[in-house]
């Protein structure tokens, strides 16, 4: 089937370690995006790729780093730096990149730091 | 930077009741998205808006594109148990989809 695909649907991280969430999709989409959800509240953009090799910082890029090597991968890293990891991270391709498509989701990694 | 606003937060409602939510946009947006999360779900798109003031329906729900494409909403005529999650508004501004803060709505049987 179709689809994007996160793993690991659950992950527990100490203070200070680094953590990559994995995002691949089959869908043959050009745009990705990593999306944070904190309980009650809306999904704030980290960051998004339109293409191969290339991204753009969203509005809470801070502390995370993504790497966009293939079309179908994405994952993102969330670094030490980053000072309140815990979280529900979604992420999300589209068709069309720069505007206009519909966004697919994955079924999200909940990350939680002891 | 750009900020997307949804009234209310949480509405909660018998079931059989009209619902609202209201989505507002600090600069104009090219085109709204909608799209519904069920609780411990994902969000999955429900619809896109792209002229102003476009009305669109689909079955019990209704959704409107402002004049000024800078709000929108979205209505849900005698609502059902199958209709409990949050709804979010998703505003497009040049390359980026920023998404609006959310109502989670409650339905009563």
């Amino acid at each position: 089937d179709g689809g994007i695909t996160q793993s690991p649907k659950y992950l527990f991280r100490k203070e200070g370690q680094n953590v990559t969430l994995s995002c691949e999709q089959n869908l043959n989409h050009d745009a990705m995006y990593w999306y944070r959800q904190d309980p009650g509240q809306g999904l704030r953009l980290i960051y998004y790729s339109q293409i191969v090799n290339d991204f753009q910082k969203g509005d809470i890029a801070e502390g995370y780093s993504v790497s966009r090597e293939k079309k179908e991968s994405f994952p993102l890293t969330v670094t030490s730096a980053q000072k309140n990891p815990t979280a529900f991270y979604l992420c999300a391709s589209s068709a069309l990149a720069g505007g206009g498509g519909e966004l697919f989701f994955g079924e999200g990694s909940r990350l939680t730091v002891l | 930077g750009q900020q997307v606003m949804q009234i209310p937060q949480y509405q909660h409602v018998q079931e059989g009741e009209d619902f609202t939510t209201y989505c507002n946009s600090s600069t104009t947006l090219s085109n709204i998205q909608w799209y519904k999360q069920r609780p411990g779900g994902h969000p999955v798109f429900l619809i896109q808006l792209v002229k102003s003031g476009e009305v669109k329906k689909q079955k019990r729900l209704t959704f409107q594109f402002g004049e000024a494409k800078k709000n929108s909403s979205l209505h849900i005529t005698a609502t059902q148990t199958t209709d409990v999650g949050t709804y979010f508004c998703a505003g497009r501004n040049t390359d980026k989809l920023i998404f609006g803060t959310g109502t989670r709505l409650q339905v009563f049987p």
